[in-house]
């Protein structure tokens, strides 16, 4: 069935880049997002990318997808104390089904 | 606008117990979803409401029922709560089903002992 694989940890000292990969089963999504989780709340959206993109910048975050080896990918640049976190990655491989990731958990070394 | 509220924030039950969730939206949203959230294991749909009047099960319905009472309510029921139920719970909405943003609750951490 479908999948979404993403590693559970990353650290990273702050100022530098954070990059946070994710790898899915299914080529059929349309839609494909990346969702922040801070410490006692839910998710929220944090950026998304259409499937006929290649990339998409949004100020410091930039999404990179590559759909014929099926990986996304979440570059945080200059990465703050503000951006320890929980991220998730999700896809719709079709329409009556949304598929998280099991998120990665961004520490901030200072 | 509050966007997605959940009550309880916090609760303790036995097993055996029953209780339910609650979950309201004030954004006009056609689905909702029920997920829970355990370690390790990431977010796991229960169960979803595409539009008013309908329900389906998600990935991990055994235990749980739900009613969508309105366009603004969804409701997680536990019939008789087990110690595998310990999670966090967590409802969200969005404008329509699989192609747009979900918007979350804060979530209920439930315990049963």
């Amino acid at each position: 069935g479908e999948d979404v694989e993403q590693s559970l940890f990353l650290s990273v000292r702050e100022g530098d880049s954070s990059v946070i990969n994710c790898t899915y089963t299914d080529s059929s999504s349309t839609y494909l997002y990346w969702y922040k989780q801070e410490p006692g709340a839910g998710l929220q959206l944090l950026t998304y990318i259409f499937s006929n993109m290649d990339m998409k910048q949004d100020q410091r975050l930039t999404v990179l997808l590559n759909k014929k080896d099926k990986h996304l990918s979440l570059r945080i640049a200059d990465t703050q104390t503000g951006d320890s976190a929980i991220y998730f990655c999700a896809v719709t491989p079709r329409d009556d089904k949304i598929i998280f990731g099991k998120g990665t958990r961004l520490h901030i070394l200072p | 606008n509050a966007g997605v509220t959940q009550t309880p924030k916090f609760q303790v039950l036995k097993t055996g117990q029953s209780m339910t969730l609650q979950c309201a939206q004030d954004m006009n949203h056609n689905s909702m979803y029920w997920y829970r959230q355990d370690p390790g294991m990431g977010l796991r749909l229960i169960y979803y409401s595409a539009s008013e009047g309908t329900t389906d099960k998600g990935e991990v319905p055994n235990g749980y029922n739900v009613s969508r009472l309105n366009k603004r309510e969804f409701s997680l029921r536990l019939e008789s709560a087990a110690p595998s139920q310990t999670s966090v719970y967590f409802c969200a909405s969005s404008s329509f089903w699989g192609g747009n943003e979900q918007f979350f609750g804060p979530g209920t951490r439930l315990t049963v002992l």
